[in-house]
């Protein structure tokens, strides 16, 4: 596809469960990051994956949250034994070189733990 | 450390009334600076960033390294001006281009 897509749109989940988002960027787009969007906190970095550089994980909130991104494409966002707290709408985006250019964002996932 | 502050979670307008929408950073180095925009239902998408500058859909925004900010204007509000925006900071090589937002600011035009 053209854009960014992210699977599923929707995930309710019950708590203490893992759970597994999943997004495709843009093909030969280097660099992916996730956000985590709820309201009253705007939209919170979690984790920046540049070419073959080991990511940046700075802004994953605990050890429960986790990401992968296979061969520098599709990337995974884990978060296990899920709290009420991780309810929010989990944005993927991508960029061809990083945070200089547009970032181009998925639709999200809307994650609801109850 | 990269920073950034909206500090208006809601802005509310008349229509045909100038707009500022309000960000501040703070980063150590020479930083990139853009606005996003995300309407009901769509996408969050760029709106215009300063190495640009370039007005779009009538807005524009002017880097103030003294002042540190970077706001958003428009001189007359249109009812689909109505959106969430988000000011964005990114450094410029390597591990400092991950890309940083602000808390957001709606932007609610009033017919």
């Amino acid at each position: 596809g053209a854009g960014v897509s992210q699977s599923p749109s929707n995930k309710v989940t019950e708590k203490g469960k893992d759970v597994e988002l999943r997004c495709d960027p843009i093909s030969g787009h280097t660099a992916l990051y996730w956000y985590r969007q709820s309201l009253g906190q705007g939209l919170e970095f979690l984790i920046y994956f540049q070419g073959n550089s080991a990511p940046d994980k700075s802004g994953l909130p605990s050890d429960r949250f986790s990401a992968e991104r296979t061969g520098g494409s599709v990337s995974t966002l884990t978060i296990q034994r899920t709290q009420q707290e991780d309810s929010a709408v989990y944005l993927c985006a991508s960029t061809p070189l990083g945070g200089i250019t547009e970032a181009f964002f998925g639709q999200g996932t809307r994650l609801t733990v109850v | 450390a990269q920073r950034v502050t909206q500090p208006e979670k809601l802005l509310s307008v008349f229509k045909g009334a100038p707009v500022e929408l309000k960000c501040n950073y703070s980063y150590s180095g020479s930083p990139e600076l853009f606005w996003y925009v995300q309407y009901s239902r769509q996408r969050l998408q760029l709106l215009l960033r300063h190495i640009s500058r370039e007005s779009i859909k009538g807005f524009t925004a002017d880097l103030n390294k003294g002042e540190t900010s970077f706001h958003l204007k428009k001189p007359f509000a249109q009812e689909e001006d109505s959106a969430m925006y988000y000011c964005a900071l990114s450094g410029q090589r390597g591990n400092t281009g991950k890309l940083i937002f602000g808390q957001g600011t709606t932007l609610q035009v009033k017919p």
